[in-house]
């Protein structure tokens, strides 16, 4: 099992251009997240998603959205890069239910500058 | 809203020692989970140690433990016998059982340096 992985690994973009982060889990988990880390701060949530075909908003999701038509993938976009958006990107999964005590598995995040 | 609360920007301590690390939230619900992360250079957010709520019980997972004060609402994490390889950024989190959501609220971290 490769868990989660995320796609890419870094990236650079200019004010202005978009792009979409790709987050995949072989473990066939319900609940998929997307969070922010920004330097002095833990991890912010952006969006999430509870299921295939569902999403919702987190604590920080102005210039984002998301998307999740397969169950594996959770694609974070972002339409209008601007300098604030600059920050490391982590994905996560968690499986439905008391099984596994509600861990929460992360990938290995994306590191993405805004110029 | 949650909010955790880690008050330690920064800590260290020698090789083989024992250092704590504290976390402390804030909370009006009574079913949550508490959780430790680690982050070392590589950025890989790391589990390492969990506690339920609901438990008495302080959680151990070897050299790690937790002192879990649920009316103080504290959550401290314990490491004895320090190693090099302990050195990262440490976050403590929360999360809700009472919503649908079930995500993480994160501390702003405690970066751990283990002195040789």
């Amino acid at each position: 099992n490769a868990g989660v992985t995320q796609t890419p690994k870094f990236r650079v973009l200019k004010t202005g251009q978009s792009m979409t982060l790709l987050c995949a889990q072989d473990m066939n988990h319900e609940y998929m997240y997307w969070y922010r880390q920004d330097p002095g701060m833990g991890l912010r949530l952006i969006h999430y998603s509870v299921g295939e075909g569902t999403t919702a908003k987190g604590e920080v999701p102005d210039g984002y959205n998301v998307s999740r038509l397969k169950k594996q993938n959770f694609l974070l976009g972002l339409e209008s890069a601007a300098p604030s958006q600059t920050s490391v990107y982590f994905c996560a999964s968690s499986p439905y239910g008391v099984a596994f005590r509600n861990e929460q598995f992360f990938g290995p995040g994306t590191r993405l500058t805004v110029l | 809203a949650q909010t955790v609360t880690q008050s330690q920007p920064e800590m260290s301590v020698q090789e083989a020692e024992t250092v704590t690390l504290s976390c402390t939230y804030d909370t009006s619900e009574s079913d949550y989970y508490l959780f430790w992360y680690k982050q070392p250079p590589s950025r890989q957010m790391i589990l390492v140690i969990r506690q339920e709520a609901y438990k008495q019980q302080n959680a151990t997972e070897n050299r790690f433990s937790v002192n879990f004060q649920k009316a103080a609402k504290s959550f401290s994490l314990k490491i004895s016998d320090s190693q090099l390889g302990d050195a990262a950024m440490y976050f403590c989190a929360y999360r809700s059982e009472e919503g649908s959501a079930r995500q993480l609220t994160f501390g702003s971290g405690t970066q751990l340096t283990v002195l040789p």
